[in-house]
């Protein structure tokens, strides 16, 4: 365990379902993030969250929309997703946005798979 | 734009030998670079990290190189063991604007043969 929780481990979804992807750190970290790893491909920034405000938003579409009620939780919600979506998505954290201090903790993901 | 980049994809070894996997990266500015390492099933994990005032630094067998001239990044791994297969991937930090967000690469995969 690194001390960042991800759950699911695995979710399969249809294009019109609704399901929300849950993080949680006890590291005392400030700064969580969201990212995608598809295969073969660099991993993708999609959300920071700092002090519980959204710092980054990278362009993802509006069927990603992510929640951070407090440092510690960081949810990502999903409706209407394309099969290209299917990925695994990855939360992370840090001391602060700047990322010292040994960079980011990464959970062990979500691997999504949407049919 | 700016991207981290590694030359091999795939590398292969005997256990035992030494393993050098590297990272080109293109933002001169990056001041902060991590290796980590990701095994089947499971997340990043941080191996080990240098500074850009530093050119060499050495953890429990690994140890990585940093050359600014060439904007080059290497890890490498001694007496390489089984347990050691993963991807490995680099990362660079460096201020883009008003972001300190990182830049990841794509990783390489290392294969250890008993």
């Amino acid at each position: 365990e690194t001390g960042v929780t991800q759950t699911p481990r695995h979710l399969v979804m249809g294009m019109t379902n609704k399901k929300s992807l849950k993080c949680e750190q006890h590291l005392g970290h400030n700064a969580m993030y969201w990212y995608k790893q598809s295969a073969k491909k660099p991993l993708e920034l999609m959300f920071v969250y700092n002090f519980k405000e959204q710092t980054e938003n990278n362009s993802v579409p509006s069927r990603f929309s992510p929640e951070c009620p407090n440092s510690s939780h960081l949810f990502l919600h999903l409706h209407t997703l394309q099969p290209e979506d299917s990925a695994l998505y990855l939360c992370a954290s840090s001391q602060d946005s700047q990322g010292f201090n040994y960079g980011y903790t990464f959970g062990s993901g979500t691997r999504l798979t949407v049919v | 734009g700016e991207s981290v980049g590694l030359h091999l994809p795939t590398l292969s070894v005997q256990e035992g030998d030494n393993s050098i996997i590297n990272c080109a990266y293109s933002n001169s500015a990056s001041d902060y670079f991590i290796w980590y390492k990701q095994e089947s099933g499971k997340g990043p994990q941080f191996i080990i990290d240098i500074r850009s005032n530093m050119d060499k630094r050495q953890g429990q067998r690994v140890t990585v190189l940093l050359n600014k001239t060439v904007k080059h990044l290497s890890l490498q791994i001694a007496a390489t063991q089984p347990g050691d297969s993963a991807v490995y991937f680099c990362a660079e930090w460096g201020r883009t604007g008003g972001s300190y967000i990182p830049t990841f690469g794509r990783g390489t995969s290392l294969i250890v043969h008993p």
